[in-house]
């Protein structure tokens, strides 16, 4: 069974960098698929982050790609999320998540969430 | 970018009755269309993809239809756990994909 786990900071500085891990059991990385974040701010909608290959190819949205870096560490069987200049609209519950399809954005296997506050 | 909107916002149905709910996109995502159900504290449980191909698990009563810009998501006999707010989700030509504002289907 695919299990996803986000762990990190649950407060951040604003103007600092947002920094989080998805770690992945039942499912190596290396076998493929485009792994993503997602978020939602407190009582809103989702919004797409930006998804990953273990190749390291990425896709980002378009309005956090200029704050946003998705890695990939293959041997700790991870990816990870950074998203810099952090303001309050950033605080929301953060998921990982792996699609259905290999390179889809529709996602099937869902971490549990992880709620970022950003507040000096 | 595409924009998701969903009708109505709230929906109130009694247990055992049908629901659905509207998906319209701002142009053309083909039949490039997901559907997701959210409790409250939880993540997102996939319902539906291809607009109408359901995710693995998901109970025969929930249905998706449409293409193009306009979709729907039936829940033919509405059970207690189907309480929720449920998105739909564009991928066509992503990046980005882009999700609708929910509709809360809740209690009648």
């Amino acid at each position: 069974q695919v299990q996803l786990q986000e762990s990190g900071p649950g407060l951040v500085k604003p103007s600092e960098t947002l920094s989080l891990t998805c770690a992945v059991s039942g499912y190596s990385i290396s076998s493929g698929y485009y792994w993503g974040w997602i978020r939602q701010p407190p009582g809103k909608g989702l919004e797409w982050i930006g998804s990953i290959y273990h190749s390291g190819s990425t896709y980002y949205n378009p309005s956090l790609k200029s704050r946003v870096t998705i890695s990939v560490d293959t041997s700790k069987n991870q990816f990870s999320l950074k998203l810099s200049s952090v303001t309050a609209a950033d605080t929301a519950v953060y998921y990982c998540a792996r699609p259905t399809a290999m390179v889809t954005p529709f996602f099937d296997y869902w971490g549990q969430g992880t709620l970022v506050t950003v507040s000096s | 970018e595409i924009v998701m909107t969903q009708s109505p916002a709230t929906l109130s149905v009694s247990p055992g009755e049908r629901a659905t709910l509207s998906c319209r996109a701002s142009q053309s995502v083909s039949s490039n269309l997901a559907w997701y159900q959210q409790k409250p504290g939880q993540a997102p449980r996939l319902l539906i993809y291809g607009a109408s191909t359901r995710a693995t698990g998901i109970p025969a009563r929930f249905s998706g239809s449409g293409s193009g810009t306009e979709f729907t998501l039936t829940i033919s006999s509405l059970q207690s756990e189907d309480f929720a707010v449920y998105y739909c989700q564009q991928y066509n030509n992503w990046p980005p994909c882009t999700f609708g504002q929910g509709t809360k289907l809740e209690i009648k």
